[in-house]
């Protein structure tokens, strides 16, 4: 199975600040990764997909990059409502796996 | 609007049975393959199964493969996961995921359900 290795785990930061989390794989997974958002007491929620396109509706201080193995999630500037937890997936193969999260805090 | 609605979930017994449902509206569910992905509590997401729009081809976790088993019926817009002999380990929240524009199983998640909670406990 293909594991995605997030980090970091947390991270505390600002409203107005500028994040990145990093998602390695454990072997090239071509376009085949996406990000999803997760709030307390909610399900994920998919942010992006295919690295770096943003599903509609969600705000353009979120983008993703990166190839091969190694991908990052940014986010411009924080908001208050981006204070969540964000997963990696792959989609290149089954089973299909997700990284083990990155909680954001406020700090 | 795409609307995908988990029922079934509460506490068994180790080596009971149980059997989920998801109701799905909004959209042309015979034409999507659909998943089950799982979160135990305080833990990380955990794909389970996925199933093909008509049923012909369904891949399983290996944590779960001969105990749970996928299925659906385009006719109710209904998938199901049917759970049999229940570990104590396979407590979690348990979503229902569609594939998004039609597409194969291995995809993007969008939109996820509600969540239904399973708890295994004696």
């Amino acid at each position: 199975a293909i594991q995605l290795t997030q980090s970091p785990s947390s991270l505390s930061a600002s409203v107005g600040d500028r994040v990145t989390i990093t998602c390695r794989a454990s072997q090239g997974i071509s376009k085949f990764l996406a990000w999803y958002q997760q709030k307390p007491g909610k399900a994920p929620e998919l942010l992006i997909y295919d690295i770096s396109s943003l599903k509609s509706g969600v705000p353009s201080r979120f983008s993703g990059s990166g190839s091969g193995t190694d991908f990052t999630l940014s986010i411009s500037s924080l908001q208050p409502e981006d204070f969540a937890t964000y997963y990696c997936q792959q989609f290149k193969n089954y089973p299909i796996t997700f990284g083990q999260g990155t909680r954001l805090e406020i700090k | 609007q795409v609307h995908l609605v988990e029922s079934g979930g509460g506490v068994v017994q180790p080596g009971r049975s149980l059997r989920l449902s998801c109701a799905a509206s909004g959209f042309t569910f015979s034409r999507s393959a659909m998943h089950w992905i799982r979160q135990a509590p305080g833990k990380g997401l955990e794909w389970v199964a996925v199933i093909s729009y008509d049923g012909s081809n369904k891949y399983y976790a290996d944590s779960v493969k001969d105990r749970l088993t996928i299925s659906r019926d385009n006719s109710k817009n209904t998938l199901y996961l049917q759970m049999n002999s229940l570990r104590t380990e396979d407590t979690a929240v348990y979503y229902c995921v569609r594939v998004p524009n039609e597409a194969a199983g291995l995809n993007w998640l969008d939109p996820w359900g509600q969540g239904t909670l399973v708890t295994v406990s004696s």
